[in-house]
């Protein structure tokens, strides 16, 4: 159990369009979704925390007009790379807890954004 | 403020070695979390353990092995007879509970590249 896909696994875009990256919870309701971002050989940097029907909590220097999150249902957290440009270029991961005492948190498979 | 450090960047052994790989935390709360998460060349973060902070009792599983010291914040993951197909990125990762705030954001250390030689 506990599954979350993200759609698609990797994506070549122009600079300038907007990408749109899908997290799906397979098999539980995901209070908490949380999209990560990571450079080659670096670690895994937390961009947001989405709450369902709540607006995203942004972290310090990540920007909320380039990087829409939208958390509509329990099940499904879709991060929008609008206007990208190459240095936006990376491998982003989301991952989704359902609460609990444990919070535990089950991660994406990734996204793989190329922007040429 | 939370912090999670892997202070080795890179470590690479020869099959059937045993290899520690060192986890440093800083955190100013009482109750906390600890992980382990191992990430393949496929990219996909591959769950290995958790850890709260009210239990430091060390954890064997198969060929893995953690300890945890909470006098020296530490979190280190030991890997018995390494194989080949432990060649991945490891990283150690922090979460902080707050009670019935806590959303479970993870504080990710660098990582650690480690390469097992046939």
């Amino acid at each position: 159990g506990a599954v979350v896909s993200q759609h698609p696994s990797r994506v070549i875009c122009k600079s300038g369009t907007s990408v749109k990256i899908e997290c799906r919870s397979l098999d539980f309701q995901a209070t908490t979704m949380f999209w990560y971002r990571q450079f080659p050989k670096q670690s895994l940097m937390l961009m947001a925390t989405s709450n369902e029907g709540s607006k995203a909590t942004y972290e310090q220097g990540v920007e909320k007009d380039k990087f829409l999150i939208n958390h509509a249902s329990l099940t499904l957290s879709t991060l929008t790379v609008t206007s990208a440009h190459p240095e936006d270029s990376s491998f982003y991961i989301c991952s989704a807890t359902g609460g609990g005492s444990s919070y535990e948190q089950y991660f994406g498979p990734g996204t793989r954004l190329t922007v040429t | 403020a939370q912090k999670v450090t892997q202070a080795q960047t890179e470590i690479s052994v020869v099959e059937k070695e045993d290899v520690t790989l060192d986890c440093v935390y800083e955190t100013r709360d009482t109750t906390y979390y600890l992980f382990w998460y191992k990430q393949p060349p496929s990219g996909e973060l591959v769950f290995l353990i958790r850890r709260n902070s009210f239990d430091e009792q060390n954890e064997i599983s198969g060929r893995y092995s953690w300890n945890f010291q909470k006098s020296t914040s530490s979190f280190n993951f030991t890997i018995t007879a390494s194989q080949v197909v432990d060649s991945a990125v490891y990283f150690c990762a922090l979460s902080e509970a707050h009670g019935s705030s806590n959303t479970g954001k993870l504080i990710f250390g660098q990582g650690t590249t480690l390469q097992v030689k046939p």
